[in-house]
């Protein structure tokens, strides 16, 4: 089943925060999070195993609450280049990996 | 440069032919999986091969196959092609079987008319 992503999309400027959010109705495994931009692949930026750890890449890192089949993705002091849109992709115990339908970051000068 | 390669980069055909993508995925990786991305889906996960054999699959429809090579390339076929089928494909290779860290290849975007 795919997980649920908030919000659709985000506008900031430069410097901003952003929190972008991903539930799952199952028991996860693990969250992975990636980032495509408009006319590219998407390009892995984390995985986050059951456990409640902890990532970060450059100023993104992730939370993921196993509890609450959660996770979060933290945009900080965003760039330019942080524009796209930012998938998460939840797995359960199989090996099949559901993506949420997508949160568009749009970072502005 | 994710070290897939896919090809064509983009497929133009008519309702009711039948296409064939290629995926070569990168060195060392054994798992190949297919993605097909539509404007109003999102990114859909088809099927994942590991090491020659068929590993999960996901919402493939019965008209797509696929396959997976000794040289562990691999190849979506999709047959009675109707419009509703025009989208971007992606193919995404990692090392082992557990879905982990993908890298994705540059996709083939399939126009039906």
């Amino acid at each position: 089943q795919q997980p649920v992503q908030s919000p659709q999309a985000v506008i900031l400027r430069e410097g901003e925060d952003a929190v972008i959010n991903c539930s799952s109705s199952k028991a996860l495994y693990s969250v992975h999070w990636y980032r495509q931009k408009h006319g590219e692949a998407p390009v892995f930026l984390m995985i986050l195993l059951k456990g409640g750890e902890q990532k970060g890449h450059d100023k993104i890192s992730a939370s993921f609450n196993e509890k609450k089949q959660q996770s979060s993705l933290y945009l900080t002091a965003s760039q330019l280049s942080y524009s796209g849109t930012y998938f998460c992709g939840t797995r359960s115990n199989d090996y099949k990996l559901s993506f949420g339908a997508g949160t568009t970051v749009t970072v502005r000068a | 440069d994710s070290g897939v390669t896919q090809t064509p980069k983009h497929l133009i055909t008519a309702t009711g032919q039948r296409v064939t993508l290629r995926c070569s995925p990168r060195s060392g990786d054994l798992s190949v999986y297919w993605y097909q991305q539509s404007l109003d889906q999102g990114l859909q996960f088809l099927i994942q091969y590991y090491n020659g054999e068929e590993r999960a699959k996901g919402n493939i429809l019965e008209r797509f196959s696929a396959q997976q090579f000794p040289d562990l390339h691999s190849e979506l076929n999709l047959s009675s092609l109707e419009l509703g089928d025009s989208a971007l494909y992606f193919c995404a290779s990692s090392p082992d079987n557990r879905a982990e860290e993908q890298y994705f290849g540059p996709g083939t975007r399939l126009t039906v008319t």
